[in-house]
C-alpha cells in the first residue's frame, strides 16, 4: 500500500462550523504533513508531525488545529473559518522527517477541496 | 518559508517536442525534487537530486542541478499529451523536521 488516503474529497462548510479532515497512511511513515494550496499557487507548509509529535506549525491560525492520534492518521480540525481559508488541503507523508541530510520522498494525499461560505 | 521562482511560469510545446523547466531557490539544500502536479489534486514525486550530483535521469526525464547558482532545471523529452500538468521544484530547509518549500510551478500544456 503506497497510498496517502485523504477523506472527505470535497467538503463546504459555513463560517460557524466544525469540520475535520482526516489523512490516513499504512507505509509506516514516521512523519506526515499538513500542506495548503490556493488556485495557481504552490503547496505552502502548514504542519509537521514527527513521530506523532507537532514539530513545525508554520504560524498557522488557531482556527486550523491538527491532531495525530496514532503514527498511521492525521486530522485537521477546522472551527469558525473565513471564505479566504478555502483552498485545496494536501496531507502528505514521508517514511522519516524531512531536512538536514535526509533524503526523503513525500507521497501526497489526493487533498480536499475547502469551501467556506 | 522562502520560495524559490520557477520559470516559465507557463510553457504551451506540442507533443513530440522537449519541455524545460527551470527553477531557482534561495537557501543551501542537500537534495532538489521534481513534483508533478494534474488538475490540482495530488503532487506526485518526479525525481530526487542531491547537491553533489550535478545531473540525473529517469526515463525521459533529466535534471540538472547547479549549487552554485541555486539552480535547477528539468527536462521532459518526446513530450505526450498526458505530460500536461504543473510541475514544481522542492526542497526542505532546515536542519531538524522540516516540511517542503516548493517553487512556485510552471504549468505545462502539451498540445496534441
Amino acid at each position: 500500500d503506497t497510498e496517502v488516503t485523504q477523506t472527505p474529497k470535497h467538503l463546504v462548510m459555513g463560517m460557524t462550523n466544525k469540520k475535520s479532515l482526516k489523512c490516513e497512511q499504512h507505509m509506516g511513515h514516521r512523519a506526515m504533513y499538513w500542506y495548503k494550496q490556493k488556485a495557481k499557487k504552490p503547496p505552502e507548509l502548514m504542519f509537521v508531525y514527527s513521530y506523532e509529535k507537532l514539530s513545525i506549525n508554520e504560524s498557522v491560525p488557531s482556527r486550523f488545529s491538527p491532531e495525530c492520534p496514532n503514527s498511521s492518521l492525521l486530522n485537521l480540525h477546522l472551527h469558525a473559518l473565513q471564505p479566504e481559508d478555502s483552498a485545496l488541503y494536501l496531507c502528505a507523508s514521508s517514511l522519516t522527517p524531512g531536512g538536514g541530510e535526509r533524503v526523503v520522498e513525500a507521497f501526497f494525499g489526493q487533498g480536499t477541496r475547502l469551501t467556506v461560505v | 518559508s522562502q520560495q524559490g521562482e520557477e520559470d516559465p511560469q507557463a510553457l504551451s510545446i506540442q507533443e513530440g517536442e522537449n519541455a524545460t523547466m527551470n527553477c531557482s531557490y534561495k537557501t543551501s539544500i542537500n537534495n532538489l525534487q521534481w513534483y508533478r502536479q494534474n488538475s490540482g489534486r495530488g503532487l506526485v514525486h518526479l525525481i530526487l537530486i542531491r547537491s553533489n550530483e550535478r545531473e540525473k535521469h529517469s526515463g525521459r526525464l533529466r535534471v540538472t542541478l547547479d549549487t552554485s547558482k541555486k539552480s535547477s532545471s528539468l527536462l521532459i523529452t518526446a513530450s505526450r499529451a498526458a505530460d500536461t500538468a504543473s510541475y514544481f521544484c522542492a526542497h526542505y530547509s532546515g536542519g531538524g523536521a522540516d516540511g517542503l518549500t516548493f517553487g512556485k510551478g510552471t504549468h505545462l500544456i502539451i498540445q496534441p
